[in-house]
């Protein structure tokens, strides 16, 4: 149980494009999702934290309008990092948040997407 | 301001022995804590949780002690193997739905045969 996904798992694009990545909680439902960037050997760098139904709340120093999040339903989040420039590669991570029980605790993690903006 | 350190940045030891790690923290009172693993570009993998009113958790191999008065937690890998080889997180939670996770900046574990 609490599998997470992400999809793309890579993404290599132009400056300027923007790109779109999906968070999924597969078998439960995420009443919470988080999004965190991380660079080489650094540790997780949390971007922002989306509530199903609501407006993310966005961390200090965290672009809203250059990081779109979308958490339209209670399985699935989205990110996107718009007019992407070569300072926004990095690895973007997801985790989610269930309702209750075990999964009311933990945050599971999905397996991270790279970016890499030319 | 709140404060988590992992005691080294990287940890090198060899096949079977003990691994442990610490993570300390200033400045908070946490519910519970939590350790992670991740390997390289991948994203972390929930070990073990632990709460506040918790001295100990054991899972397989793993052993994770938790002291409120030290602000400390050690992480325990029993004869370890290089498959062991990552690097670990200590995350604290505040407990409410509200809280977000800290993270520490992990320990990089390396296991050689």
């Amino acid at each position: 149980g609490a599998v997470v996904s992400q999809h793309p798992s890579w993404v290599i694009c132009k400056s300027g494009t923007s790109v779109k990545i999906e968070c999924r909680s597969l078998d439960f439902q995420a009443t919470t999702m988080f999004w965190y960037r991380q660079f080489p050997k650094q540790s997780l760098m949390l971007m922002a934290t989306s509530n199903e139904g609501s407006k993310a709340t966005y961390e200090q120093g965290v672009e809203k309008d250059k990081f779109l999040i979308n958490h339209a339903s209670l399985t699935l989040s989205t990110l996107t990092v718009t007019s992407a420039h070569p300072e926004d590669s990095s690895f973007y991570i997801c985790s989610a948040v269930g309702l209750a029980g075990p999964y009311g605790e933990t945050q599971y993690f999905g397996p991270g997407t790279r970016l890499l903006v030319l | 301001s709140q404060k988590i350190e992992q005691n080294s940045e990287a940890l090198n030891i060899q096949e079977g022995k003990t691994a442990t790690l610490t993570c300390n923290y200033t400045n908070y009172s946490p519910a519970y804590l939590q350790w992670y693993r991740q390997d390289p570009g991948r994203g972390p993998v929930f070990l073990l949780l632990i709460r506040e009113n918790e001295k100990e958790k054991r899972k397989e191999r793993l052993k994770v002690t938790f002291d409120t008065t030290l602000k400390q937690s050690l992480f325990h890998i029993t004869a370890s193997q290089p498959a062991d080889s990552a690097t670990y997180l200590c995350a604290l939670h505040g407990g409410s739905s509200a809280s977000k996770i800290i993270f520490g900046s992990g320990t990089r574990l390396s296991i050689r045969p």
